[in-house]
């Protein structure tokens, strides 16, 4: 089974402050690079798929990079505001498999 | 609205009996994917669908059981032989088969199943 790794697990940021987080993913034989927004009582919902090494993905305040080569991706986001306040998955794919998810990293966006 | 729903929203059930999940979906997409979600865990899979009347484990199948009868239906059993079903399962469907790599994946609101 293709392993996804998230970190921190969770995060407390100031309301203004910038923050990102990391999803590694094994780099042999990569495919696609998902990032989710799950926030309470609602459903993930997509903000990024990356295929490429070297993509920038970018929405409003939030980006995210991808390497493939190393195996690893970073989520970005600008000026964090308590609607930020989520939980952000990370999923990757090998070959023709379905998507493996991440745990997630759950962030906090204090006002 | 076009989406993905699942009821009921809590669902209860006496250790050995089956229950099923329901996952309706109006988008008109090919691929329905069920996830379970447990404290402290990612997401993962259970089954997969890319297409009606052909369906695929996922990484832990073991105890439940699907059928895709219907494009846009993919119902999902617990069974008795699942020894911890206390956890909250997704629905999930997407546009093309699980090959491309690009595509995304919808999500309805989940259900809770409760084992009492």
């Amino acid at each position: 089974i293709l392993n996804v790794e998230q970190s921190p697990q969770s995060l407390h940021v100031q309301e203004g402050d910038s923050t990102n987080f990391t999803c590694s993913f094994p780099s042999s034989n990569f495919y696609a690079l998902h990032w989710y927004r799950w926030e309470t009582a609602k459903s993930p919902e997509a903000l990024f798929v990356m295929t490429l090494n070297g993509d920038e993905k970018k929405k409003g305040r939030i980006s995210a990079t991808l390497n493939t080569k190393e195996g690893y991706s970073y989520l970005y986001i600008k000026g964090s505001q308590p609607e930020d306040s989520a939980t952000y998955l990370c999923a990757s794919r090998g070959g023709n498999t379905p998507l493996v998810f991440g745990k997630g990293t759950r962030l906090s966006v204090i006002a | 609205d076009g989406g993905i729903t699942q009821s009921p929203k809590y669902l209860f059930r006496k250790e050995g009996q089956n229950v099923t999940l329901s996952c309706e979906q109006n988008l008109n997409h090919d691929a329905m994917y069920w996830y379970r979600q447990d404290p402290g865990q990612g997401l993962r899979l259970i089954y997969y669908s890319q297409i009606v009347n052909d369906f695929q484990k996922g990484d832990i199948a073991e105890g439940y059981s699907v059928s895709r009868e219907k494009k846009e239906s993919f119902p999902l059993t617990v069974t008795s032989a699942q020894k911890n079903p206390t956890a909250f399962y997704l629905c999930a469907s997407s546009v093309q088969p699980p090959s491309g790599g690009r595509e995304t994946q919808y999500f309805g609101p989940g259900t809770r199943l409760l084992v009492l």
